[in-house]
């Protein structure tokens, strides 16, 4: 079984500070781990993904995250953050050898990452 | 990306009736499909995952009679809330995927999400 750990179920940053949220997972195959952003009242949008190779993956928004097997983390960061950055942030985990990937996502409790002026 | 549309964006239905929500992917051939319900201030979790022209696979805990799922085509599934009680009131949210291009993974898309209000 997987399952995903987010430290801190609210962060606060100031504009212009470095972001970091933490995700921990843990899974008995290589996973794949991805990070999504939400908005209110709205779906998902991947923010970026981890499945094979360079374990430091760049996204959108100038997010970034890094693999760390040793560690079972996936910490996304961003090196400034923007008023626009405020949402809900949510690490998710998946099977990478299930029926071809054909299994859903399990996500974490989210982040609700807030930008203080 | 590849579009995902929900429909209708919000609901609100009287207690005991039924509601019906659409997943539709726009320009790809979704050959599996995912549901998941959020409440407020939680993760999403995964309902079900359905297979065009075959039968849903349930999670442990979701009743399948009351959450119907029909993925009848490449590009259309739908979610049947049945008898509608408001502790179904929940944020659903639909995610499609083409899994028949022989990768071992590929992305999941995802759909805007319905509010449904049930009073």
């Amino acid at each position: 079984a997987q399952s995903v750990t987010q430290l801190g179920s609210h962060v606060s940053v100031s504009e212009g500070a470095l972001v970091l949220l933490r995700c921990n997972y843990s899974s008995s195959v290589p996973p794949y781990l991805f990070w999504y952003v939400q908005y209110p009242n709205q779906g998902l949008q991947l923010l970026l993904k981890y499945t094979t190779g360079a374990t430091l993956v760049k996204g959108i928004n100038g997010f970034e995250a890094e693999f760390k097997k040793s560690e079972t983390s996936f910490h996304l960061t961003k090196p400034s953050a923007h008023m626009s950055d405020a949402a809900e942030y949510f690490c998710a985990v998946s099977d990478t050898y299930s029926g071809g990937g054909a299994d859903g996502l399990t996500f974490g409790k989210g982040t609700h990452l807030i930008i203080q002026p | 990306g590849a579009v995902v549309s929900q429909h209708p964006s919000r609901v609100i239905c009287k207690s005991g009736t039924s509601v019906k929500i659409e997943c539709r992917s726009l320009d790809f051939q979704a050959t599996t499909m995912f549901w998941y319900r959020q409440f407020p201030k939680q993760s999403l979790m995964l309902m079900a995952t359905s297979n065009e022209g075959s039968k849903a696979t349930y999670e442990q805990g979701v009743e399948k009679d009351k959450f119907l799922i029909n993925h009848a085509s490449l590009t259309l599934s739908t979610l049947t809330v049945t008898s509608a009680h408001p502790e179904d009131s929940s944020f659903y949210i639909c995610s499609a995927r083409d899994a028949g291009q022989g990768a071992l993974w590929t992305e999941a898309f995802f759909g805007q999400g319905t509010r449904l209000t049930v009073v």
